[in-house]
Order: structure tokens, then C-alpha cells, then sequence
């Protein structure tokens, strides 16, 4: 079935440094959501990619969609300690409610 | 504040029982989500339901049913609860595309 293979696993960086995540598929996907998990917390949404090559900014996170859109990432520039978390990305393939998650890159900044 | 409130945050059940959760959403949204989330296996859904006594299995529906009587409710029965059924629960709520709002999760232990 279809999968997305998210990675790394786990980064550990430095406050202030730039951090990146990345989500891969076999398959060409429909759209491409991401997510941040707080320690304790719940999945909270982050933002929706569904165009070939779209680039969408918020503060200093920076989502990406590929060309193919068989990928994705997320950038955090500068990160601060609250960026502390898992990040989750969920995809799916035309037609269907069938997201399926990455396995999340959490994520520990040290001060 | 829009919410989907999940009815407990902590269950202890043994072996064999049948046990309920459930979640409630006050936006008015279509669809409802359950997943499962485990260390390393990240999101796995469950079932989803696009309105009111509709249905679809997701990727791991085996061992569990699900209710949807009203649109702001939709229940995960566990019909005979297993060990293996041991994981943090997730019910999710959105108009579109994906699962979008969480609830805060119930942590259920199967004894």
C-alpha cells in the first residue's frame, strides 16, 4: 500500500540553527499536510500543499511541495526552543480521505 | 474556541471488555477520524466517516467498530478489548480534505 517515509528520525540542534524534514512517496500524492506534535500534546495543523512546486512560508517555517509531488519539506530557520516537537507529515493520493502519516521527526533544540 | 473533545484522557480496561470512546466536535464538520498512534508507527487510521451513519475502513479497522448516529459525535467500540489494542487514540474533525482538528487524545491500557 502507500507509504511515506519520513526523515530523519530524531535531530538534535543547536538554538539557532536551521532544521530540516523531509517526506518521500513511491506514488504521486493528491496533497501533502503537516503537523506538529508538542511533547504530551495532540497533532496540531500546520498547513495544506496541493500545487506542483508550491512554496508556502509562515514566520520561519518554509514548506515545500516537489515538482513531482511525490515529496516534501519543512524548513525552520533560526530555530528557538518552542520549535521543540514531532512533525508530522500526512499525504494522500487523489480521491480518497485515506491520509497516510509519516512517521514523524521529533525534533529537540538545545539552549 | 472550536474543540473536539474526547471524553477521557486516561481508560484502564482488561482484557475481553468492550469499551467505548468517544469524541464530540462542536464546528459542524463533516468528517470525523479515529487513528491510533504508537512510538515509531506514528498516525495509523483507524476509521473515518464523511456524515452521519457513514462509515470507511482505514488502514487498521480489524478488532474495532465505529458509530456515527449524530454529526457531531462518533464513537470507536472496541468490541472485545486485547492487549495489543494498548496505544494512544486520536479522534480527529474537518470540513475538507484530511483530518485537520484533533481532540486531546485518550491514552487506553488493556490489562
Amino acid at each position: 500500500g502507500q507509504q511515506v517515509m519520513q526523515i530523519p528520525q530524531y535531530q538534535h540542534v543547536q538554538e539557532g540553527e536551521d532544521f530540516t524534514t523531509y517526506c518521500n512517496s513511491s506514488t504521486t500524492l493528491s496533497n501533502i499536510q503537516w503537523y506538529k506534535q508538542r511533547p504530551g500534546g495532540h497533532p496540531v495543523f500546520l498547513i495544506q500543499l496541493v500545487k506542483s512546486g508550491e512554496v508556502k512560508k509562515q514566520k520561519r517555517l518554509t514548506f515545500q511541495f516537489g515538482e513531482a509531488k511525490k515529496n516534501s519539506s519543512l524548513h525552520i530557520t533560526a530555530t528557538q526552543t518552542t520549535d521543540v516537537g514531532t512533525y508530522f507529515c500526512a499525504a494522500t493520493t487523489s480521491g480518497t480521505y485515506k491520509y497516510i502519516f509519516g512517521t514523524g521527526t521529533r525534533l529537540k533544540v538545545l539552549a | 474556541d472550536v474543540k473536539v473533545t474526547q471524553s477521557s484522557r486516561y481508560l484502564v480496561k482488561r482484557t475481553g471488555e468492550k469499551v467505548f470512546l468517544e469524541c464530540v466536535q462542536d464546528m459542524d464538520h463533516e468528517n470525523m477520524f479515529w487513528y491510533r498512534q504508537d512510538p515509531g508507527l506514528g498516525l495509523r487510521l483507524i476509521y473515518f466517516s464523511y456524515d452521519v451513519k457513514m462509515k470507511e475502513k482505514g488502514d487498521i479497522p480489524e478488532g474495532y467498530s465505529v458509530s456515527r448516529e449524530k454529526k457531531e459525535r462518533f464513537s470507536l467500540i472496541l468490541e472485545s478489548a486485547s492487549t495489543n489494542q494498548t496505544s494512544m487514540y486520536l479522534c480527529a474533525s474537518s470540513f475538507g480534505s484530511g483530518p485537520r482538528i484533533f481532540g486531546s487524545g485518550t491514552q487506553l491500557s488493556v490489562l
